[in-house]
């Protein structure tokens, strides 16, 4: 299974901020790979996939970059929405596996 | 509109076999390209990955999970059915199905919809 390792496991920020959140695979899986949101008691929902391409209705203020075995998901311009837990997953191959999540809390 | 949800039981004991449905609706999985995934998160922990079943009625299981795990289809139904053997109180969590991203070329196996979750508790 490849293991992916998310940092940091939280981190503190203000409404306008610019927040980086990193995703490292245990090997290569070329650009698949996907960002969730998640927020309490919700299901998860998708931001970017194929690394870089921001899902339908997905504020442009999300960006996703990255390939091989490191990745960036950039939030520019946090909103108070934008409060909850990130989560990415490798979409290269069975059996699937995610991060271990990342909480994006208040300042 | 594609929709997903599950069902089955909020309780199970310990040692018993849970049986979960998905029924979904905006999408056929008779259709070529389309899969479909079960997807676990115990609470306050990250999400895990449990099995996948496509059009073509290949299946895919969690590498520790698989001698647990059963995944079906009913296409006429629109239900995937996930059976899940002894379980035990580790098992309690919320389960979501969810559909894989389709895309003319490959962008990968990502989660673009999810149903609401269920809440399953194991416990005597």
């Amino acid at each position: 299974d490849i293991q992916m390792t998310q940092s940091p496991s939280s981190v503190s920020a203000s409404v306008g901020d610019r927040v980086t959140i990193t995703c490292r695979a245990g090997q290569g899986i070329s650009s698949w790979l996907a960002w969730y949101q998640q927020k309490p008691g919700k299901a998860p929902k998708l931001l970017i996939y194929a690394a870089s391409t921001l899902q339908s209705g997905v504020p442009s203020r999300f960006s996703g970059s990255g390939s091989g075995a490191d990745f960036t998901l950039t939030i520019d311009g946090l909103q108070p929405e934008d409060f909850a837990t990130y989560y990415c997953q490798q979409a290269d191959r069975v059996p699937y596996t995610f991060g271990q999540g990342t909480k994006l809390e208040i300042k | 509109q594609v929709t997903l949800k599950e069902s089955g039981p909020a309780l199970v004991k310990p040692t018993q076999t849970l049986t979960l449905t998905c029924t979904f609706s905006g999408f056929s999985l008779s259709t070529s390209g389309m899969r479909v995934s079960w997807i676990r998160q115990p609470p306050g922990k990250a999400l895990e990955w449990l099995a996948r079943i496509d059009w073509d009625d290949d299946k895919f299981y969690s590498t520790s999970l698989e001698s647990r795990l059963t995944i079906s289809k009913d296409t006429s139904k629109n239900q995937v059915v996930l059976t899940m053997t002894n379980m035990n109180p580790v098992d309690t969590a919320t389960y979501y199905c969810a559909r894989i991203l389709t895309s003319g070329s490959f962008v990968g196996d990502a989660f673009d919809i999810w149903g609401q979750g269920t809440m399953v508790t194991v416990s005597s």
